[in-house]
């Protein structure tokens, strides 16, 4: 199936600061990729839709302004949480459309945020 | 998109088939049935997909029931490492946002 990466895999800040999260698509290229946030023994939910060369749509409930999207190539989205607190602590997964066929999703391995 | 319906834990003997339910009662004529499942602590791993027919690859089998109103994840010989959530998920093939929305999926455990 196609590979989609993401980095960091882990990462621990401390509250205040802001993290990015880059989740870039090995050997396809991506118009849509979506951002998804799960917390411990839950389900995965949606956060937003990252277009590229467009702004992301975000769910009902999700703060644009805390969590920036950027997907600024065809195999490459951005997640910035911005003023992470300890509440934002979570697995952060992302996936990219491939195009073609019945536009399955590809999921990343996840960026585990701890924010001290 | 159509809401599905699958048991909260399920376990199985290694070596054995795996056979996970999915009720998906309100699906309409467009929507595709897929299947995910997650290992702890990892994304999600796509595994089948399926409209009307039933599917097999070198994962495993989906099942569909005729009138659509159910499916069933076959994993044929059931190893330890196939432990993992398993998500049932129904989507319309004409919904051009693409985004899949997760329910809680099955957890299943393969026993030695």
């Amino acid at each position: 199936g196609a590979v989609v990466s993401q980095h960091p895999s882990r990462v621990i800040c401390k509250s205040g600061t802001s993290v990015k999260i880059e989740c870039r698509s090995l050997d396809f290229q991506a118009t849509t990729m979506f951002w998804y946030r799960q917390f411990p023994k839950q389900s995965l939910m949606l956060m937003a839709t990252s277009n590229e060369g467009s702004k992301a749509t975000y769910e009902q409930g999700v703060e644009k302004d805390k969590f920036l999207i950027n997907h600024a190539s065809l195999t490459l989205s951005t997640l910035t949480v911005t003023s992470a607190h300890p509440e934002d602590s979570s697995f952060y997964i992302c996936s990219a459309r491939v195009e073609q066929g019945a536009g399955e999703l590809f999921f990343g391995e996840g960026s585990r945020l701890t924010v001290l | 998109d159509a809401k599905t319906t699958q048991p909260t834990s399920m376990d199985c003997a290694e070596g054995r088939a795996a056979n996970l339910p999915c009720n998906h009662s309100t699906i309409s004529g467009n929507e595709y049935v897929y299947w995910y499942r997650q290992i702890h602590s990892q994304g999600p791993q796509y595994i089948i997909h399926g409209l009307k027919n039933n599917e097999t690859n070198e994962m495993a089998s989906l099942i569909i029931t005729e009138d659509r109103k159910s499916s069933t994840l076959i994993l044929p010989h059931a190893t330890l490492r196939d432990t993992a959530v398993y998500y049932c998920i129904v989507r319309s093939r004409m919904d051009s946002s693409y985004k899949l929305i997760f329910g809680s999926g099955t957890r299943l455990l393969v026993r030695p």
